[in-house]
């Protein structure tokens, strides 16, 4: 069964960094566009950034310049490397895979906090 | 950024009734390959979204014919019949024929 695993998440201070992964397995990770959705606490979901099978990226322009989606295909993981955090980027931190343009398997999510 | 407005906001349901969720995009949602990308999904309480309805009216695996999904280029609308306790929680749409991909703002389904 396909199966995403976040980890990474916790307690930040705001400006400081955070690195987030996603294990996947029961499935052929490399052949596969990832994605990264926020959901802050009590609102809605917001699409983060994604990663073609080929590594091609895309960003939310809230995020653009301070995240960084990398994926190791050798270790089947996608990564999310959170820069310069703000109070605004607490959220639960989702990654889903894509397949033909629909985001089928979700993980379970990593709590990010950025706080004093 | 195409704008997904998502109607009602909360939606009070009797057990075994039926209900209809709307969900208008600011463009259409027509790719250029003729596939249109509006997708449903829905979050159970303390849980991670799960894909119900694909390219706005196919059933994901194992979703039950009482969830259907209609609608064409920027009207689209998800149907429950029959609702069941399991169907409780927060029903978002989703669009990927443009980046960056968007959603809904939700709906709540809860019991009236």
């Amino acid at each position: 069964a396909v199966q995403l695993v976040e980890s990474g998440g916790g307690l930040v201070q705001p400006g400081k960094s955070l690195k987030l992964s996603c294990s996947a397995s029961g499935f052929t990770f490399s052949s596969y566009g990832m994605h990264w959705i926020r959901q802050a606490p009590g609102k809605g979901l917001d699409w983060v950034a994604y990663i073609s099978s080929s590594s091609g990226t895309v960003y939310a322009d809230a995020v653009k310049e301070r995240f960084t989606i990398s994926r190791d295909n050798a270790k089947n993981t996608l990564y999310l490397q959170l820069n310069s955090l703000k109070s605004e980027d607490t959220a639960i931190y989702y990654c889903a895979r894509q397949s033909r343009r629909v985001m089928d398997a979700w993980g379970q999510g990593a709590s990010v906090t950025v706080s004093s | 950024d195409v704008l997904m407005t998502q109607t009602p906001v909360s939606l009070p349901v009797s057990l075994g009734g039926q209900v209809s969720i709307s969900c208008r995009s600011s463009q259409s949602l027509v790719h250029s390959d003729g596939n249109t990308y509006l997708h449903w999904y829905l979050q159970k309480p303390g849980q991670s979204p799960q894909l119900l309805i694909y390219r706005v009216s196919n059933r994901f695996s194992g979703v039950p014919d009482r969830f259907s999904g209609s609608g064409s280029g920027t009207d689209f609308t998800l149907k429950i019949s029959r609702v069941e306790p399991e169907d409780l929680g927060v029903y978002y749409c989703l669009q990927s024929t443009h980046f960056p991909n968007t959603f809904g703002a939700g709906t709540k389904l809860e019991l009236k």
